[in-house]
C-alpha cells in the first residue's frame, strides 16, 4: 500500500535561515507524482512545488526546492531564506497514476519560523 | 480567476439535521474529490468523481452523499450528521488535460456538529 511519512511534526528556523522538511513514501508503481502543500493558519490547502517522477532533475519555485532521491524514495523540501509568512503546517503527498489519482497525504509538519 | 469555492465555510449544526456543503470549480476540470481532515489523522478521502454522473468511494464514505449532476459542482451531503463528522472539510478539483495531476482545494469548510 501507498503510504508519506513525514518524521518531523514540528521544527522551527529563524527568519532568514534555510529549513530543511523530510518526506519518505512508498510505492510500487513507477508513474507517479510528489507534491508538497502549505497550509498557513487561515486553513487553505495551498500548493508549493510539485515532482513528477520521471524527471530525475529536483524542482525549484523561488526559494523553494526539493531533493528528490527516487531509489531511496525520499522527497525533501528545503526552503531557503526563511519568511516569517512560510510558518504553517507543510504536507508531503504522493499521487499515482490511475483512474482515482488519489493524493496520499503524510501527517504533516508544523514549521515556525522565528523573527 | 481559476477557483475552487466551498459554502458554507463554516457551519455549526446539530445531530440529525440534514445538511449540504457546495463545491463548484470553474477550471472545466472533470475530476472533483471531498476530504476530510482531522488532528493527527491528516487528509483522507470522503468521495470522488471522475465527471458526470460518475462517483465512488474513498476512505471514508459513511454518513456522506455526493452526487455530480453538472461537470463544475459537486455537493457533499450529510443526510444525519453526528457529532464524529465534526471536522474540516475539503473539496479539490483536477483536470485530464494539461497540469492532470495538481489538484485544487477550495478554502475549506469548518463543521461542527452538536
Amino acid at each position: 500500500a501507498q503510504t508519506v511519512t513525514q518524521s518531523q511534526p514540528e521544527m522551527s528556523v529563524q527568519e532568514a535561515e534555510t529549513v530543511t522538511l523530510s518526506c519518505t513514501y512508498d510505492t510500487s508503481e513507477s508513474n507517479y507524482y510528489l507534491f508538497w502543500y502549505k497550509q498557513p493558519p487561515s486553513r487553505q490547502m495551498i500548493l508549493v512545488i510539485r515532482q513528477e517522477a520521471y524527471k530525475q532533475q529536483n524542482a525549484t519555485e523561488n526559494r523553494f526546492s526539493v531533493n528528490f532521491q527516487k531509489a531511496a524514495k525520499s522527497f525533501s523540501l528545503k526552503i531557503s531564506d526563511s519568511q516569517l509568512g512560510d510558518t504553517a503546517m507543510y504536507f508531503c503527498a504522493l499521487l499515482e497514476a490511475g483512474n482515482n489519482r488519489k493524493l496520499i497525504w503524510g501527517l504533516g509538519t508544523s514549521l515556525a519560523v522565528n523573527p | 480567476e481559476a477557483q475552487v469555492t466551498q459554502n458554507p465555510r463554516y457551519l455549526i449544526t446539530v445531530t440529525g439535521k440534514k445538511l449540504t456543503v457546495t463545491c463548484s470549480q470553474n477550471m472545466n476540470h472533470e475530476y472533483m474529490s471531498w476530504y476530510r481532515q482531522d488532528p493527527g489523522l491528516g487528509l483522507r478521502q470522503i468521495y470522488y468523481s471522475m465527471n458526470v454522473e460518475v462517483t465512488d468511494k474513498g476512505d471514508v464514505p459513511e454518513g456522506y452523499k455526493v452526487s455530480r449532476k453538472e461537470k463544475r459542482n459537486f455537493p457533499l451531503i450529510l443526510e444525519s450528521p453526528s457529532p464524529n463528522q465534526t471536522s474540516l472539510y475539503f473539496c479539490a478539483s483536477w483536470g485530464v488535460a494539461g497540469n492532470t495531476d495538481t489538484q485544487y482545494f477550495g478554502p475549506g469548510t469548518r463543521l461542527t456538529v452538536l
